[in-house]
């Protein structure tokens, strides 16, 4: 059913170390987003990058950075991984164009649990 | 900021009821979608609809602009409805998020 996949489905790490999840999308679309969904079941939107290029960049901790390849992969690199980073992290595209608003299309989900 | 209130936080009925869930915005809207969250946490896109009223199944969302609101009805729910639904609002490129809807559909 899905067409935004995400690896690994869940990662146990340990404070301090660095992390990398992955996200490929196969609907064409242009627009990518990584997403925390915190313990309250909010989503907070981390990233969007459209076509490669970063449009929106949210007060995120440095240690967070996207990786894109191309506009049908964004990966999410966490270096130094502290226990407050423990959460659910959600890729999702859109065919969203500038000034446009479309649906986004969702991954499953990575787990993080950083001991 | 724009800010998105949902409604109920949640929701316990008997199979076969009906659920109504809302959200309301506190200024202009772009477009609103709805999301069904599965109990894994893995989200299914519902609805993208900016205006006017949207059916899929037993799903039925509608949007009034100049209320600033947005509803979800769901008809004759069935036990496999449970889980949380998010409302969540375009705002400059991003997604404004409720804070969700926890249903319990009991037999």
């Amino acid at each position: 059913e899905t067409a935004v996949f995400q690896t690994p489905n869940y990662h146990v790490t340990q404070v301090g170390n660095e992390v990398s999840f992955n996200c490929k999308q196969t609907l064409g679309h242009d627009t990518m987003y990584w997403y925390k969904q915190d313990s309250k079941k909010l989503l907070k939107i981390m990233f969007s990058y459209n076509n490669k290029q970063l449009i929106v960049n949210e007060t995120v901790p440095r240690r967070f950075s996207p990786q894109s390849s191309d506009k049908a992969h964004l990966n999410l690199r966490i270096k130094s991984v502290e226990p407050e980073d423990s959460a659910v992290y959600l890729c999702a595209s859109s065919p969203w164009d500038w000034g446009g608003a479309d649906t986004q299309y969702f991954g499953p989900g990575t787990r993080l649990l950083v001991l | 900021g724009q800010q998105v209130q949902q409604s109920p936080a949640s929701l316990v009925l008997q199979e076969g009821e009906n659920a109504e869930l809302q959200c309301n915005f506190s200024t202009s809207l772009n477009s609103m979608q709805w999301f069904y969250q599965r109990p894994e946490g893995s989200l299914v896109s519902l609805f993208y609809n900016p205006s006017g009223t949207k059916q899929s199944g037993r799903l039925t969302s509608t949007t009034v602009i100049k209320e600033r609101r947005s509803s979800l009805h769901i008809s004759s729910s069935q036990i496999t409805d449970s889980g949380t639904y998010l409302c969540a609002m375009e705002d400059n490129y991003q997604l404004i998020w409720g804070s969700g809807t926890k249903l319990i559909i009991k037999p």
